[in-house]
């Protein structure tokens, strides 16, 4: 069953330190993953997407890592600001070979609060 | 990136009104929409993929008829909620999905948020 679990569930830190979310999928056959952060009251926008052979991605103080053999990946926040204060969901796309379309699995998405 | 844009953001209106949603594709075509409701401090939960010039593709448990979906153009889908009940309540959320795009990169909407008093 294709699933994508994250953890922790929810995390407060103060401003200015780091953390890491965690994202585990069993999603076959794998095509990308895709962290998203959303704003409360918001839509979903991209941070990174990272393909099968793709290790390491860095947007910003957002720095993705992929583990395709143990189909884990991170999502590291670097000197937290305020407005990082968001929702984190990690989502897994599985393509669809015979048809070419994409099915998408969502994690339920990790719950960041960055304290002043 | 790609611009999608959903409308209205927030609406209000009373049990057994019909409220319609749209959901725009700004710079891009896209054969291929979702749509996604969420409840506070949850994640998004798919409805149905909505495929352009076709029938909507409706997850298990959605009502087709409570949830109509039309997707008329490569740039537009909209979502209308038919007699709606306060239980309808709720945070809708349209994604759509590039045409060609090798990876199947996902542009979301800003959300429209439904009470229904």
């Amino acid at each position: 069953k294709n699933q994508v679990e994250q953890s922790p569930q929810s995390l407060i830190i103060l401003e200015g330190k780091n953390c890491t979310l965690q994202c585990n999928y069993t999603v076959s056959p794998f095509s990308n993953l895709r962290w998203y952060k959303q704003d409360t009251g918001r839509g979903p926008v991209s941070l990174t997407i990272m393909t099968f052979s793709e290790n390491t991605k860095s947007n910003g103080r957002y720095t993705a890592t992929l583990d395709a053999d143990t189909k884990q990946s991170s999502l590291h926040i670097t000197a937290s600001q305020l407005s990082d204060s968001a929702s984190y969901i990690c989502v897994v796309s599985a393509i669809r070979v015979a048809s070419g379309t994409y099915k998408y699995i969502f994690g339920t998405g990790t719950r960041l609060k960055v304290l002043a | 990136g790609a611009v999608v844009s959903q409308h209205p953001s927030w609406v209000i209106c009373k049990s057994g009104t019909s409220v319609k949603i749209e959901c725009r594709s700004l710079d891009f075509q896209a054969t291929t929409m979702f749509w996604y409701r969420q409840f506070p401090k949850q994640s998004l939960m798919l409805m149905a993929t909505s495929n352009e010039g076709s029938k909507a593709t409706y997850e298990q448990g959605v009502e087709k008829d409570k949830f109509l979906i039309n997707h008329a153009s490569l740039t537009l889908s909209t979502l209308t909620v038919t007699s709606a009940h306060p239980e309808d309540s709720s945070f809708y959320i349209c994604s759509a999905r590039v045409v060609g795009a090798i990876t199947g990169e996902l542009f979301f909407g800003e959300g429209s948020r439904l009470t229904v008093l």
